[in-house]
Parts: structure tokens; C-alpha cells; sequence
């Protein structure tokens, strides 16, 4: 049980352009989704919490606008990065929080890596 | 301030042998947990084990054990019995309450490689 997936697990796209990442819990349902970046060779670093039906909430130096997350359903949050450049080439990982799980028990997808020529 | 620290850049280890990772973190909740999980080469965040502040003793699960020393503030990881598979980034991570909501908080992360 508790499986998260991510869709797509890998897209290039042309500089200017936008993309969409999906982030799917699978078998249970999900009030808060986290949404990682991940450079070569480098940490985790979060970029925002998204919580079912409100508003996310971004880490500091993340720019909401280009970075846009939506929280629709207690199974489905997006992330859209807008007029992506180079630099947004990076390894974009979704976590889902099983409220009632083990403390604070963070379930992730596989990832989905952005290439943006 | 860095919260988690990772001094391990790399570590090389001879397949069958145990290996201990190290993870220090500073915070001055009382309440807190520690996580490690194993990223392979495909990039999946694999949960390998949690420490939970009030835990008495120091968190098991199969091979991999949380050397917990709460009054230095560290959290290291030990793989017994180490096997190819293992090899992989691992990173140590904390939870920690922040402007009212929980969040977790990476390491940099030990790359480690197991030799045959």
C-alpha cells in the first residue's frame, strides 16, 4: 500500500514553453502533498507544501508564480513550471502525507526529470 | 544554519562488511524525528528507518539500525552485512514544525558504493 506515482517520469521541452507534472496518490488519500527539487549530485530541497483545497505554500526564494501548484483532490496535486528556462532542468520529486501513518510518514513518487532545451 | 548534516561525501565499503553513515542535526524543538531514506541510481526516495526524540531505544528494521546519541545530536546509520544492492545516496533527513506545518529537512547525503 501507499504508493505514490508520478506522471511523466521524464520530459524534455523547449525553453519558453510549460509543463505539467502530475503527482498521484494511488491507494489512499492524501490532505498534504510536497513537491522537491533536486539538482546533480545534490540534496532534496523543498519547494512547497500543498494542502487539498487551499492555497500552497512556498519555500522561501521559490517563485510561486512560476512554479505553479494545484491541490484538486485528496489524490491529485500538479505542478506546473511556466515558461520553463535551462536553469528549471532538474529531478522534480512529489511526496504524500498519510495522515495517521507512522509520525509524519512521507510516501514519494518516483520522480520526474525536466530537461528543458 | 545547516540543520542535518552529512560529513560524508562518499563512502566505499567492501561487500559483507558494516558500515556506519553519520548524520548530526541541530534544532531546539523537543519534538522532532529523524528519517533516512536510500535514493538508488533510478532516483526513487526509498523510507529505510525512523527515530522518533522520545524514543527510548534506538530505532531496527532488518539490516539497517539508528545509532541514536540524543545528547550529541546524532543520528548515524548502520547497515550490517552490507550487500551490492546497497549501494545508492543515502540521505538523513528531520522533521521539524515550521510556520505551523511539518516539513522534512534533508542532509547533503553519503553516496555509497559497496565493492565485491
Amino acid at each position: 500500500g501507499a504508493v505514490v506515482s508520478q506522471h511523466p517520469s521524464w520530459v524534455i521541452c523547449k525553453s519558453g514553453t510549460s509543463v505539467k507534472i502530475e503527482c498521484r496518490s494511488l491507494d489512499f488519500q492524501a490532505t498534504t502533498m510536497f513537491w522537491y527539487r533536486q539538482f546533480p549530485k545534490q540534496s532534496l530541497m523543498l519547494m512547497a507544501t500543498s494542502n487539498e483545497g487551499s492555497k500552497a505554500t512556498y519555500e522561501q526564494g521559490v517563485e510561486k508564480d512560476k512554479f505553479l501548484i494545484n491541490h484538486a483532490s485528496l489524490t491529485l496535486s500538479t505542478l506546473t513550471v511556466t515558461s520553463a528556462h535551462p536553469e528549471d532542468s532538474s529531478f522534480y520529486i512529489c511526496s504524500a502525507y498519510l495522515a495517521g501513518g507512522r509520525v509524519f510518514e512521507q510516501y514519494f513518487g518516483p520522480g520526474t526529470r525536466l530537461t528543458v532545451t | 544554519a545547516q540543520k542535518i548534516t552529512q560529513t560524508q561525501p562518499g563512502m566505499f565499503v567492501q561487500e559483507k562488511e558494516a558500515v556506519t553513515l553519520d548524520c548530526t542535526y541541530d534544532t531546539s524543538d523537543p519534538s522532532y524525528g529523524l528519517f533516512w531514506y536510500k535514493q538508488p541510481s533510478s532516483g526513487e526516495m526509498i523510507f529505510l528507518i525512523y527515530q522518533g526524540s522520545y524514543d527510548q531505544q534506538n530505532a531496527t528494521e532488518g539490516r539497517y539500525s539508528l545509532n541514536f546519541q540524543k545528547a550529541r545530536k546524532s543520528a548515524n546509520l548502520v547497515i550490517s552485512a552490507s550487500q551490492l544492492g546497497d549501494s545508492a545516496m543515502y540521505f538523513c533527513a528531520m522533521r521539524e514544525l515550521s510556520q505551523g506545518a511539518q516539513k522534512l529537512v534533508f542532509g547533503q547525503g553519503t553516496r555509497l558504493t559497496i565493492n565485491p
